[in-house]
């Protein structure tokens, strides 16, 4: 079966650390990658996406992401985060022979220390 | 544009209540889903539509839950009876195209008792 999976579920790191939040999925055609953020009682918004081209691909507020297309690996990063990153992180894959289904992964919770 | 609007908020009901769920996706999109967010399950699709039909109902955990969209600025999630374990919070998101960004609604929070 098609599955996304995020292997920490809780991070915790001090402002100005870095971050790199792992995402591998299990589909062997092509896809189109996202990664959304939920900040605390609010709703899921974009961070990137990642459709073809260039692998590493440029988000919000400085994040960013690289397809490893052998690895079947969409991972996050962010060089130092802050404290308004504390958020969950979701990871999602949407099989282009699907139309719009996105497959989402559990979910990263990100806390950041002040 | 508001972005995907969804009503209620929140809803607090009995089990074997009906609940109806509302979301009016952003002008212009055709696409809209629904999906289920859950402390164990985390977010599922549970049904999506294009151009109003109904394309993927297999995220429908079963008979209680149904989904209508009567046109294309609105859609209902609507689950009759209610149980406990239906508490979840509902989301609803509506896309321009099949690959591209979906813009999520805020969300209904369900419990029911």
């Amino acid at each position: 079966a098609q599955s996304v999976s995020q292997h920490n579920h809780h991070v915790i790191l001090s402002e100005a650390a870095s971050l790199e939040l792992g995402c591998n999925y299990s589909y062997g055609g092509t896809v189109n990658l996202f990664w959304y953020v939920q900040y605390p009682g609010q709703h899921l918004q974009l961070l990137l996406k990642y459709f073809s081209g260039d692998p590493l691909v440029k988000g919000i507020k400085g994040f960013e992401a690289e397809f490893i297309k052998s690895k079947f690996s969409f991972n996050l990063r962010k060089p130092s985060v802050q404290w308004s990153d504390t958020a969950e992180y979701f990871c999602a894959v949407n099989p282009i022979n699907q139309g719009g289904k996105l497959i989402f992964g559990q979910g990263t919770e990100l806390s950041v220390k002040p | 544009d508001a972005g995907v609007i969804q009503s209620p908020r929140h809803e607090v009901t009995e089990m074997g209540q009906e609940v109806t769920l509302r979301c009016k996706p952003i002008s212009g999109h055709d696409y809209l889903f629904w999906y289920r967010q859950t402390m164990m399950r985390g977010l599922e699709l549970l049904i999506y539509f294009n151009n109003n039909v109904p394309i993927d109902d297999s995220g429908m955990p079963e008979d209680r839950f149904s989904a209508k969209m009567p046109n294309a600025s609105f859609s209902t999630l609507k689950i009759q009876p209610s149980e406990p374990r239906d508490s979840a919070v509902y989301f609803c998101a509506s896309m321009r195209g099949a690959y591209n960004e979906q813009f999520f609604g805020p969300g209904t929070r369900l419990t029911v008792l």
